[in-house]
């Protein structure tokens, strides 16, 4: 496509609900990030994948946390059990092949979780 | 792993002036450090990057600097537009090494009339 999409744009959730969020990169992106943002921050890591491989989760914050790819084009973030703390917009980018040197990241509109 | 530091928080200067944010990076190997723009309940946009192997890139009204010595990279906007408000987030990876890119917290950019 066009651009990156991602959905929902909105999402509330009852404290301990699971949710799922979809990320729907730029065609032919191979690499692909998941971000979070709090309000007023700045995008927090949370994991990385190159084609449908997951390279760096280090920035997940827990195991409720996560993430895939599995024909390398678009991922789902899903977080099991949400608490309060997990409130804030999950961004996804994608950028073309690191081995061209152009590690430029195009982000969605972000999905913003509400968590009650 | 790398950490980026950026300040001020919030800026705020009177259209037609000059605005500088400034960030520091911790890790040496970082060569890669993009700047991006973020409006109200917009997605943060690529404005501006640098790689390490120039010290400074202009493009009209921005330009940003970097000293790989010292670690650390500037952004610069002059004669500034009330467009220009928005918060700036600077970053830094290391290009070609299939790394995440990290970024600082943010400025809040105000320009006033």
């Amino acid at each position: 496509g066009a651009g990156v999409s991602q959905s929902p744009r909105y999402k509330v959730a009852k404290r301990g609900q699971d949710v799922a969020l979809r990320c729907d990169p730029i065609s032919g992106h191979v690499s692909l990030f998941w971000y979070q943002q709090a309000l007023g921050q700045g995008p927090e890591f949370l994991t990385y994948f190159q084609n449908e491989a997951q390279l760096d989760k280090s920035g997940l914050p827990s195991d409720r946390f996560f993430a895939e790819r599995p024909e390398g084009s678009v991922s789902t973030l899903k977080i099991q059990r949400t608490q309060q703390e997990d409130s804030a917009v999950y961004l996804c980018a994608s950028s073309s092949s690191p081995s061209s040197g152009a590690n430029v990241l195009t982000f969605g509109a972000g999905s913003r979780l509400t968590v009650l | 792993g790398e950490n980026v530091e950026q300040h001020p928080s919030t800026l705020s200067v009177q259209e037609g002036d000059s605005a500088v944010i400034k960030c520091t990076y911790s890790d040496s190997a970082s060569n890669y450090f993009p700047w991006y723009k973020q409006e109200l309940g917009k997605r943060p946009q690529l404005i501006i990057d640098i790689r390490s192997n120039v010290g400074e890139k202009k493009d009209q009204r921005i330009a940003v600097t970097l000293n790989k010595t010292a670690k650390h990279f500037s952004l610069h906007i002059t004669e500034t537009q009330p467009e220009d408000s928005a918060v700036y987030f600077c970053a830094a990876s290391q290009e070609n090494r299939d790394d995440k890119i990290i970024f600082g917290k943010g400025t809040r950019l105000h320009i006033l009339p």
